[in-house]
């Protein structure tokens, strides 16, 4: 079993604090990480794709690092609004030599107050 | 439009029956992906496609669970003599070709069984 570990499980801000998620994983076999944005009663939306060692990628006020020696990636949000409120939702590619899939973690649940 | 679109949104059924799921994907895409998410979990691989070919199947996917894309456009998913276990939410995504590629998700098909 693979083991895709997501931090916290959920968060609660308020609107302007800026936050950030862990996703960690085994590092061997690595090929890409994929963060997706999943709202309620929407379709998980892709974030970021990230590749190599040492990426960082931005995206309006989110943006996210990777490192893939070590097996983690940071997403870090600046100034959280209301309508980031969603689950964050990592997944490693290519992993234990499949590259048909990705593997998901539990997700963190952001929740941004007014 | 033109996303991955899911059909139908949700269904109820009795303990015993059978089930099938439709997903249109973006017409361009030659992957095709199903995943399973359950409450507090992230999506959970199903099985994939590269045009009508099915290149990947979970070892967790009973053998009640079948999945097919002829011609390499829209899939089908049933699910024969159904269980309470298979309550889920079932999610299909596409994707461009090879490599890394960012996946796109529809809405997804919410299953009951009663």
């Amino acid at each position: 079993i693979l083991n895709v570990e997501q931090s916290p499980q959920s968060l609660h801000v308020q609107e302007g604090d800026s936050t950030n998620f862990t996703c960690s994983f085994p590092s061997s076999n690595f090929y890409a990480l994929h963060w997706y944005r999943w709202e309620t009663a929407k379709s998980p939306e892709a974030l970021f794709v990230m590749t190599l060692n040492g990426d960082e990628k931005k995206k309006g006020r989110i943006s996210a690092t990777l490192n893939t020696k070590e097996g983690y990636s940071y997403l870090y949000i600046k100034g959280s609004q209301p309508e980031d409120s969603a689950t964050y939702l990592c997944a490693p590619r290519g992993y234990g030599g499949s590259q048909g899939n990705l593997i998901f973690g539990k997700g963190t649940k952001l929740s941004v107050k007014p | 439009d033109t996303g991955v679109s899911q059909d139908p949104r949700h269904k109820i059924t009795k303990r015993g029956q059978n089930v099938t799921f439709r997903c249109d994907p973006i017409s361009e895409h030659n992957r095709l992906y199903w995943y399973r998410q359950t409450l507090g979990q992230g999506p959970e691989f199903l099985t994939y496609f590269q045009n009508e070919a099915q290149l990947e199947k979970s070892r967790l996917l009973s053998d009640r669970f079948s999945a097919e894309r002829p011609k390499g456009s829209f899939s089908t998913l049933e699910i024969q003599r159904t269980e309470q276990g298979d309550s889920a939410m079932y999610l299909c995504a596409s994707s461009l070709g090879s490599g890394a590629g960012e996946l796109f998700f529809g809405e997804g098909s919410r299953l009951t069984v009663l």
